[in-house]
């Protein structure tokens, strides 16, 4: 079957500091991997997307690359800054799938301190 | 409006009552999604309308649960004799085409806070 499994939060850094949140999954061939973002009062959105393995996302300095020896998709970013404090969100879609059904992980609260 | 809007944003209701959920996905979206995020879970896929196309319903966790969608446009979520477990947020979400190949960014709204006292 299909799932995506997430670091569990909460996680609490301090501004600049370095960020990884850990993703990793099972999937019935070589799905799409996404990781969408919920800002506080907003509703979830989309972050980066990472098509085929090797396949490296990037948006607002967070990167992810698919790995598909690994199973894994990994959120991370350099620098991070307060604006940053919100719920991450790994997913996928399987590329078998005949309708574009998603798979989410529970998600991983962040919070930055200046 | 510019994004997915959902009513009511907050709703407490008693167990046993039926409620009604609303989504209107964004103008030209073909696909849209309800899911469910229970305190401290993750998202659970609950149904999935694409175009004219069958709804996948199999993530409707029973015959309590059921939803409608008209055309390319309202979506609605009703729960039939609402239980405690109920309680959770219901978020919809909508995009462009998506299948095999497509990887269309799905937009959610901003959910529906459900409370079953």
């Amino acid at each position: 079957g299909n799932s995506v499994t997430q670091m569990e939060g909460p996680v609490t850094l301090s501004e600049e500091a370095f960020l990884t949140i850990n993703c990793t999954y099972t999937a019935t061939g070589y799905p799409s991997l996404f990781w969408y973002v919920q800002y506080p009062g907003e509703g979830l959105q989309l972050l980066l997307k990472a098509t085929k393995a090797d396949d490296k996302g990037s948006n607002k300095g967070f990167e992810a690359t698919y790995r598909k020896e690994t199973t894994s998709f990994h959120l991370e970013k350099g620098s991070v800054q307060v604006s940053d404090s919100a719920v991450y969100f790994c997913a996928l879609k399987s590329r078998g799938s005949t309708l574009g059904r998603l798979y989410f992980g529970r998600g991983t609260q962040l919070t930055v301190w200046p | 409006g510019a994004g997915v809007s959902q009513s009511p944003s907050n709703k407490v209701t008693e167990k046993g009552k039926d409620v009604e959920l609303r989504c209107d996905p964004i103008s030209g979206h073909t696909a849209l999604y309800w899911y469910r995020q229970r305190l401290g879970q993750g998202l659970e896929f609950l149904i999935y309308f694409q175009g004219n196309s069958a709804p996948d319903k199999s993530g409707l966790p029973s015959d309590r649960f059921s939803a409608e969608r008209t055309g390319e446009s309202v979506s609605t979520l009703t729960i039939q004799r609402t239980q405690q477990e109920d309680s959770a947020v219901y978020l919809c979400a909508s995009s462009l085409f998506q299948g095999p190949g497509f990887n269309s960014p799905l937009h959610f709204g901003n959910g529906t806070r459900l409370t079953v006292t």
